[in-house]
């Protein structure tokens, strides 16, 4: 079973701080990696894509994959009480589909 | 670009009735359509996948016979819910695949269902 995994929070940080958020996968053949953001009864939007080794940056948010340790985060800079949401980790599978996280919820605080 | 669609927003439906969801890809033309159940608070839970012209994939555990998959264009899949029951009350979620990087999904904005 390929799994996709994630510490559910909640991640709670202060307005202005560095929200570092964090997961792990199972499948080494993976090579396609992602971050999205879903607001409560909203959709989930892609926020971040990933699929090299390193870090890749966008705004205020960087993506960091380790292929070598199955490890891939998501950092969020000057963080803003609209960044609360919870954040789902996605990873390639098997016949184009993705394989989700169960999301880490982070709240950012005033 | 790469917006994704879906309608109704929500609906209401009677136990034992039929609803069908629609889902297009209005910039884009999607390959590859895919079918995800929320339910509150939990995980996306993929369904199914859909190719177009040609038959869905479904998840284990999944119903073909109750969920029924149409991609009969580049740009629209639906989803019928037949027979509904109050348990099938859920936020359906469809995404598209096929307007940037192969494994880049882009989600509709979801429907609300709920069976009474």
């Amino acid at each position: 079973q390929k799994e996709v995994e994630q510490n559910s929070g909640p991640l709670s940080v202060p307005e202005g701080a560095i929200a570092s958020l964090n997961c792990t996968y199972s499948d080494r053949g993976s090579q396609s990696f992602f971050w999205y953001r879903q607001y409560s009864g909203k959709s989930p939007e892609l926020i971040m894509s990933i699929y090299s080794n390193g870090d890749k940056e966008d705004g205020r948010f960087t993506a960091q994959l380790n292929k070598a340790s199955q490890y891939v985060s998501l950092l969020i800079r000057d963080s803003q009480p609209s960044d609360s949401a919870t954040y789902l980790c996605a990873v390639n599978n098997s016949g184009y589909a993705l394989n989700f996280g169960k999301g880490t919820s982070l709240l950012v605080t005033p | 670009g790469a917006v994704v669609s879906q309608h109704p927003s929500w609906v209401i439906c009677k136990s034992g009735t039929s609803v069908k969801i629609e889902c297009r890809s209005l910039d884009f033309q999607a390959t590859t359509m895919f079918w995800y159940r929320q339910f509150p608070k939990q995980s996306l839970m993929l369904m199914a996948t859909s190719n177009e012209g040609s038959k869905a994939t479904y998840e284990q555990g999944v119903e073909k016979d109750k969920f029924l998959i149409n991609h009969a264009s580049l740009t629209l899949s639906t989803l019928t819910v037949t027979s509904a029951h109050p348990e099938d009350s859920s936020f359906y979620i469809c995404s598209a695949r096929g307007g940037g990087q192969p494994y880049e999904q882009y989600f509709g904005p979801g429907t609300r269902l709920t069976v009474t």
